[in-house]
């Protein structure tokens, strides 16, 4: 099966400085990569996906990048604030319609 | 539209209990799926369905069965608990996931197993 990578596990960043989280993947047959933000008690939700005919794709503060010959795909978080403070989830489509997660990476945005 | 439906939020059992996670979702979605949060591990995938009488097991099947009688539900047994299963379960559901559509969690179920 696919195993996902995810880097690192927890990132502290002051409030306007950018966040970067790095994920790689083992299945070079994947083509659909998602970030899923995850707030304290609540379910993860997805803030962006990629697929691989792209190499980028970004909506306001948020990109990401795909290296399809590495198999690695990051998040990019521009002018951090307080409200991204979370727990952040890549994750790579694989096989039969499964989706594997990356262990999350734990951002914390200081003030 | 409610989106995706879990019951109960929390849930404290005795080992060797058995119980129901309830999912539903209203969103017409083929796909559906249950995974387990644990700290340090991420989402693992317990059990999916890709329509109504068809399952599958995902990663960490053992200990769980599932059923899907409706497009709408997809509960998730637990026919006698131990306390490995002390976790958070999250139901999920998309269109289908082939084509990268968005997949929908709920809001989770903590569950205790003591």
């Amino acid at each position: 099966g696919e195993n996902v990578e995810q880097h690192p596990s927890t990132l502290s960043v002051q409030e306007g400085d950018s966040a970067v989280i790095k994920c790689t993947y083992s299945d070079s047959a994947s083509n659909y990569f998602p970030w899923y933000k995850q707030e304290l008690g609540k379910g993860p939700q997805l803030i962006i996906d990629i697929r691989s005919n792209v190499g980028e794709k970004k909506d306001q503060r948020i990109a990401v990048t795909l290296n399809k010959t590495a198999k690695h795909f990051s998040l990019h978080i521009t002018e951090t604030q307080p409200e991204d403070s979370a727990v952040y989830f890549c994750a790579a489509l694989y096989g039969n319609n499964r989706l594997a997660f990356g262990k999350g990476n734990q951002v914390v945005v200081i003030p | 539209n409610a989106g995706v439906t879990q019951t109960p939020k929390f849930q404290v059992l005795k080992t060797g209990q058995s119980m129901t996670l309830q999912c539903a979702q209203d969103m017409n979605h083929e796909y559906m799926s249950w995974y387990r949060q644990d700290p340090g591990m991420g989402l693992r995938l317990i059990h999916y369905s890709v329509g109504a009488g068809i399952t599958d097991q995902g990663e960490v099947p053992n200990g769980y069965n599932v059923s899907r009688s409706t497009t709408e539900d997809f509960p998730l047994r637990l026919l006698s608990a131990a306390p490995s299963q002390t976790s958070v379960y999250f139901c999920a559901s998309s269109l289908t996931p082939r084509s990268g559509n968005t997949i929908y969690f709920g809001e989770g179920s903590w569950l205790t197993v003591v």
